[in-house]
C-alpha cells in the first residue's frame, strides 16, 4: 500500500523567504514520486517528478525537491518566494511494478505575504 | 496543442437528478482518471481507463456513480440520484500511460458540480 502525508495544510511565507512544503511518503517498494500545483480555478500541473534517476529533483518556477530515502520524504523547496507562487500543492506516490493510479495528499496551500 | 478540457465548468443541479460530466484527454494519451476535489480534502481517485481494458472502477463512491470511456478517446462521467455530498470539483486527467512508465498527468481545469 502507498500513502502520502502533507504536513501543515497552510503555510505562510514572506516574499524573497524560502518555501518549504513537507511531504513524507509511504510504500513498500521504490517509488515515484511527484509534485503538482493547483493555482485558483485551474487543475492541477506538474512542478517536478523523481523517477529513481538523481536524488535532487528541480522543477519549473525555480521549485526543487530532494529524495530521501532514509526520511521517506520529497519536501520541496524554493529559495525565495514569488507572489505569483501563492496556490495549492500537492505531492503524490506511485508504486513501481504496481499501479499507475496515484495516491495524492491532502495538499497544502503557499500563503505569501508582500 | 490543446490541452485536457472539461464541460460543463459550472454544474448547478436539484437533489435526486441525474448530470453528466464530460472530458476530452489529449490526443494520443491512452490513460484518463476521473479525481473529485472536496475542500481541504485532496483528491479522491474515482476511475481509471487504460487504452482497451476494463476500466478500474475501484474509486466510485457508490453505484450511483459510472463511467464510460467511448473509441478511448471522449469520457462522460455520470451521477445519478444526485445527493448534496456529490457537491465538489470533478478532475479529469490524461498521461500517455506508457507501458512501464509512470507518466505525469495532465488535468482539466474541472467542473465544479453544486448539488442544491
Amino acid at each position: 500500500a502507498q500513502s502520502v502525508t502533507q504536513l501543515g495544510s497552510h503555510v505562510s511565507v514572506s516574499e524573497g523567504a524560502l518555501v518549504l512544503l513537507r511531504c513524507n511518503y509511504s510504500s513498500s517498494v521504490p517509488p515515484y514520486l511527484f509534485w503538482y500545483v493547483q493555482y485558483p480555478n485551474q487543475g492541477l500541473q506538474l512542478l517536478l517528478k523523481y523517477t529513481s534517476a538523481a536524488t535532487l529533483v528541480k522543477g519549473i518556477n525555480g521549485f526543487e525537491a530532494e529524495f530521501k530515502k532514509s526520511e521517506t520524504s520529497f519536501h520541496l523547496t524554493k529559495p525565495s518566494a514569488h507572489m505569483s507562487d501563492a496556490a495549492e500543492y500537492f505531492c503524490a506516490v506511485t508504486q513501481s511494478g504496481g499501479s499507475y493510479i496515484p495516491t495524492f495528499g491532502r495538499g497544502t496551500s503557499l500563503i505569501v505575504h508582500p | 496543442g490543446a490541452g485536457v478540457s472539461q464541460s460543463p465548468s459550472n454544474k448547478v443541479t436539484e437533489k435526486g437528478k441525474d448530470v453528466e460530466l464530460r472530458c476530452d484527454p489529449i490526443s494520443g494519451h491512452t490513460a484518463l482518471y476521473w479525481y473529485r476535489q472536496s475542500l481541504g480534502q485532496g483528491l479522491e481517485f474515482l476511475i481509471y481507463f487504460q487504452g482497451n481494458s476494463a476500466p478500474d472502477k475501484s474509486g466510485l463512491p457508490s453505484d450511483r456513480f459510472s463511467a464510460e470511456r467511448t473509441g478511448g478517446s471522449v469520457s462522460t462521467l455520470t451521477i445519478q440520484r444526485t445527493q448534496q455530498e456529490d457537491s465538489a470539483v470533478y478532475l479529469c486527467a490524461s498521461s500517455f500511460g506508457t507501458s512501464g512508465l509512470h507518466d505525469e498527468q495532465f488535468f482539466g481545469p474541472g467542473t465544479r458540480l453544486t448539488v442544491l
